[in-house]
């Protein structure tokens, strides 16, 4: 039972570069949703989805795109990057209710020079 | 808009002795209260959660937490740390939007 899978777990960009950072799950869960870590911060969320289809902006929206065409993939998009986006980013699915736990893939941590 | 406020960035206790982290929320109707913990190398993982009945949670690793309405808390307890409780711990707090509000963390350092 694989899940939540983030690829890669590292990545440098120059600024202005785009990329996408993968997120996948195999336990048919409906919620998935982006954070962002940085110290003294904790985490904020950046886009959520609750199904197929069905996107919302979090409190961290800018500079990033989301799509949901599968119940199991969710991938962040940034468009152009930043040195502000030097972050680790945490994909996070849980079967939908929000008193369900979440569960977090291994992060990938993002350096934007 | 609802926030969460852990005061302590770190916290030092010895091995054997008790521990409370501190959580402290801002929001304007029952939430939903969760702790996380975070080890070096294993993600972030579901400590206990509240979100409504007894007020005093039980959680996994021999977590405990207590909600109080009147003071806004869901503190963190654990009457007797082990060196492998060493890690970060997040409180956050949930709303009617799937949205999660978490605090900044507070780093547990455990002394032999």
């Amino acid at each position: 039972n694989a899940g939540v899978t983030q690829t890669p777990k590292f990545q440098v960009l120059k600024t202005g570069q785009s990329m996408t950072l993968q997120c996948a799950q195999d336990m048919n869960h409906e919620y998935m949703s982006w954070y962002r870590q940085d110290p003294g911060m904790g985490l904020r969320l950046i886009h959520y989805s609750v199904g197929a289809g069905i996107t919302d902006q979090g409190e961290v929206p800018n500079g990033y795109n989301v799509s949901r065409s599968t119940t199991e993939d969710f991938p962040l998009r940034l468009l152009s990057a930043a040195p502000s986006q030097t972050s680790v980013y945490f994909c996070a699915s849980s079967y939908g209710t929000l008193d369900e736990k979440l569960f977090f893939g291994s992060g990938t941590q993002l350096s934007v020079l | 808009a609802q926030s969460v406020t852990q005061p302590d960035i770190h916290i030092t206790v010895s091995e054997g002795a008790s521990l409370e982290l501190r959580c402290n929320y801002s929001y304007g109707a029952t939430p939903y209260l969760f702790w996380y913990v975070q080890s070096p190398g294993q993600g972030l993982q579901l400590l206990l959660k509240y979100f409504s009945g007894d007020t005093l949670v039980q959680g996994i690793k021999g977590f405990e937490a207590e909600f109080k309405r009147s003071q806004s808390s869901f503190n963190l307890r654990k009457p007797s740390v082990h060196w492998s409780d060493a890690a970060e711990y997040f409180c956050a707090v949930g709303d009617s939007n799937y949205q999660l509000i978490w605090g900044a963390g507070t780093k547990l350092i455990i002394k032999p």
